[in-house]
């Protein structure tokens, strides 16, 4: 099955730093992968998603890039605020129901 | 404007007490799905319905069953919980199926097992 790996587990940023998130995966045939935020007690939000046909995808501060040749993808956050602070998780998916969800990021922005 | 919503937000029960958690969605999507979060972990997919078709997860332990009586709702329920399942059960719903599809996540119920 797939199998995600997401670097690092903790990340501390000043607040206005850029934050960097990056995620492997196994499965070759995974063409869909999602970030989602998590803050605490609360319920995973998509911020972003990229399928496979394109390498770079942003949105406002939040840009999400693919390799589909290395198997990686990663999160940039710029421009980073107090309530960026929360745990992220990437996420692939080939072609089944599942998320295959990486062991998840928190994100510390200090002021 | 909740479009999946959860109850309870908070359950405890005894070891060894059935419980049943509860989801609704307001989307109108074909697939529900039901997720284990233990804390500080990635949430883990139990099992999921496409319409009335139940697919389980081959990990998922017997003791976890679901129910989907209408498009609407879909109940968890645990038949013998012990102490290893206390966590958040995170209900989601996407629209087709199709692996491309965004999945909503509701606000979860964390179950407490005394």
């Amino acid at each position: 099955g797939e199998n995600v790996e997401q670097h690092p587990s903790t990340l501390s940023v000043q607040e206005g730093d850029s934050a960097v998130i990056k995620c492997t995966y196994s499965d070759s045939a995974s063409n869909y992968f999602p970030w989602y935020k998590q803050e605490l007690g609360k319920r995973p939000q998509l911020i972003i998603d990229i399928r496979s046909n394109v390498g770079e995808k942003k949105d406002q501060r939040i840009a999400v890039t693919l390799n589909k040749t290395a198997k990686h993808f990663s999160l940039h956050i710029t421009e980073t605020q107090p309530e960026d602070s929360a745990v992220y998780f990437c996420a692939a998916s080939n072609s089944g129901y599942a998320l295959n969800f990486g062991k998840g990021t928190s994100l510390l922005v200090t002021p | 404007d909740a479009m999946v919503i959860q109850n309870p937000r908070y359950q405890v029960t005894q070891f060894g007490k059935p419980v049943t958690l509860s989801c609704s969605q307001t989307l109108n999507h074909n697939v529900m799905y039901w997720y284990q979060q233990k804390s500080s972990q990635a949430p883990k997919l139990l099992f999921h319905y496409y319409d009335k078709d139940f697919n389980n997860e081959a990990d998922t332990p017997d003791n976890f069953q679901s129910r989907r009586p209408n498009t609407s709702f879909c109940f968890l329920d645990i038949r013998s919980p012990g102490l290893g399942d206390a966590a958040m059960y995170l209900c989601a719903t996407s629209r087709t199926g199709a692996n491309t599809d965004t999945q909503y996540f509701g606000p979860g119920t964390r179950l407490t097992v005394l």
